[in-house]
């Protein structure tokens, strides 16, 4: 089983529809979580961390399942300028801060 | 304030050349990584600087890649004899602390190219 795992997609949604990604993970030590962007050939840019209460920004929630070992990332209303590389990231844990990137879920909204 | 900077943003070269790739981070940030991204690709983790610690080498794919970060500031990552499949883009991000919740600032990469 890989470190993090992605559904690469592409997931080719509608402006102002609602899609959902998942990202599992292997290593139950882990403790910090977080969702990057990526835009076509740029570098990734975080999008927001994910906490275990689970967190909201606008139009985005993220949510942690520590028992399941998964993070998603729920888009609402989705913007035609949300295309892009969404990117799961995972720290090793155990005192360890360097992440373990996901190969990106690949989103596309079109009009 | 100025973000995090690499160069060259682009670099060809010939199979069995060295090259020297060379990231500038955020000025006060302690932490500083370096990753590869081949097409299609996720993040390779490749070494890892905090502060006056010492790296974190442990995803360096072979002996011919070496890092060193001068000053705890400058960066230069350098592969040597370079094969094709080293061909990638090589990011370097940079964060202000070692934590559990820290921001990774990227730079735009060095896309580099082995003939």
């Amino acid at each position: 089983r890989k470190e993090v795992e992605q559904d690469p997609g592409p997931f080719n949604v509608p402006e102002g529809a609602t899609v959902a990604f998942n990202c599992t993970y292997s290593n139950s030590a882990s403790q910090s979580f977080f969702w990057y962007r990526q835009d076509c050939r740029k570098e990734p840019k975080l999008l927001m961390s994910v906490y275990s209460s689970g967190n909201e920004d606008g139009r985005f929630t993220a949510q942690l399942n520590r028992a399941s070992q998964y993070i998603s990332l729920l888009i609402r209303d989705s913007k035609l300028s949300d295309s892009a590389t969404y990117l799961c990231v995972v720290n090793r844990g155990g005192g360890s801060y360097i992440p373990t990137f996901g190969r990106g879920t690949s989103l596309i909204v079109h009009p | 304030g100025a973000g995090v900077s690499q160069s060259p943003s682009n670099k060809v070269t010939e199979k069995g050349k060295d090259v020297e790739l060379r990231c500038d981070p955020i000025s006060g940030h302690t932490a500083l990584y370096w990753y590869r991204q081949s097409l299609g690709q996720g993040l390779e983790f490749l070494i890892y600087f905090q502060g006056n610690s010492a790296p974190d080498k442990s995803g360096l794919p072979s002996d011919r890649f070496s890092a060193e970060r001068t000053g705890g500031s400058v960066s230069t990552l350098t592969i040597q004899r370079t094969q094709q499949e080293d061909s990638a883009v090589y990011l370097c991000a940079s964060s202000l602390l070692a934590a559990t919740y820290n921001e990774q600032f990227f730079g735009p990469g060095t896309r580099l190219t082995v003939l």
